[in-house]
């Protein structure tokens, strides 16, 4: 199974509404990354939490970390359409000697006008 | 500054083919990396190249080759193309070693191996 795994899979909303996409790991990480792509697009960085914060914002977005659970969530106040795209967290870990990022599967979201 | 740029946007290769991703980078980042995106399966990682004149392998290397040209550049190529290769494919560059700080991402190159 992978490092990181996002839920939902896809969430559809309502503009207007929140948007939380929750991250979960399974080894101690130096950092936690999150990313949007928008169709047909490279990734984008979003925010970037270290493993001794607990939250960060920017923003209408809004991160938090609980290295005791091994999890995070990427909350969208406020969401518009323009927030539609696929969000990935990724995990900073050191495995092999080396330094590695590894990336979830993703949450598509939808944002209904 | 253009950040991460790729050629070709997309390509259409028959099995067996050979061909070269390109991918630079102006923002004079030491570390450089190519991802493949499938569906469902998030991005997962073929080579990096922390600095230049070194590369080393990373979660699926196998059918691939690369090249850190000089500190700008870093091409994957595809010497025996597969179908199992259709994918997306990224190049990303982060300015030291480690991944302190957030990958800058190229707008990917879409193959189809047929």
């Amino acid at each position: 199974s992978q490092q990181g795994e996002e839920d939902p899979q896809a969430l559809s909303i309502q503009e207007g509404e929140n948007a939380t996409m929750n991250c979960s790991y399974k080894t101690s990480i130096n950092n936690l990354q999150w990313y949007r792509q928008n169709s047909g697009r490279g990734l984008v960085h979003l925010i970037l939490i270290r493993s001794n914060e607990r939250e960060k914002h920017s923003g209408r977005l809004r991160v938090t970390l609980d290295t005791s659970k091994k999890s995070s969530s990427l909350l969208i106040t406020a969401s518009r359409a323009a927030d539609t795209a696929s969000y990935f967290c990724a995990t900073a870990v050191i495995s092999g000697g080396y330094n590695k990022l590894i990336f979830g599967a993703g949450t598509r979201l939808a944002v209904h006008p | 500054n253009a950040g991460v740029t790729q050629t070709p946007k997309f390509q259409v290769l028959k099995t067996g083919q050979s061909m070269t991703l390109q991918c630079a980078q102006d923002m004079n980042h030491n570390s450089m990396y190519w991802y493949r995106q499938d569906p469902g399966m998030g991005l997962r990682l073929i080579y990096y190249s922390a600095s230049e004149g070194t590369t080393d392998k990373g979660e699926v290397p196998n059918g691939y080759n690369v090249s850190r040209l000089n500190k700008r550049e870093f091409s994957l190529r595809l010497e025996s193309a597969a179908p199992s290769q259709t994918s997306v494919y990224f190049c990303a560059s982060i300015p030291g070693q480690t991944h302190n700080s957030p990958l800058h991402f190229g707008n990917g190159t879409r193959l189809t191996v047929t």
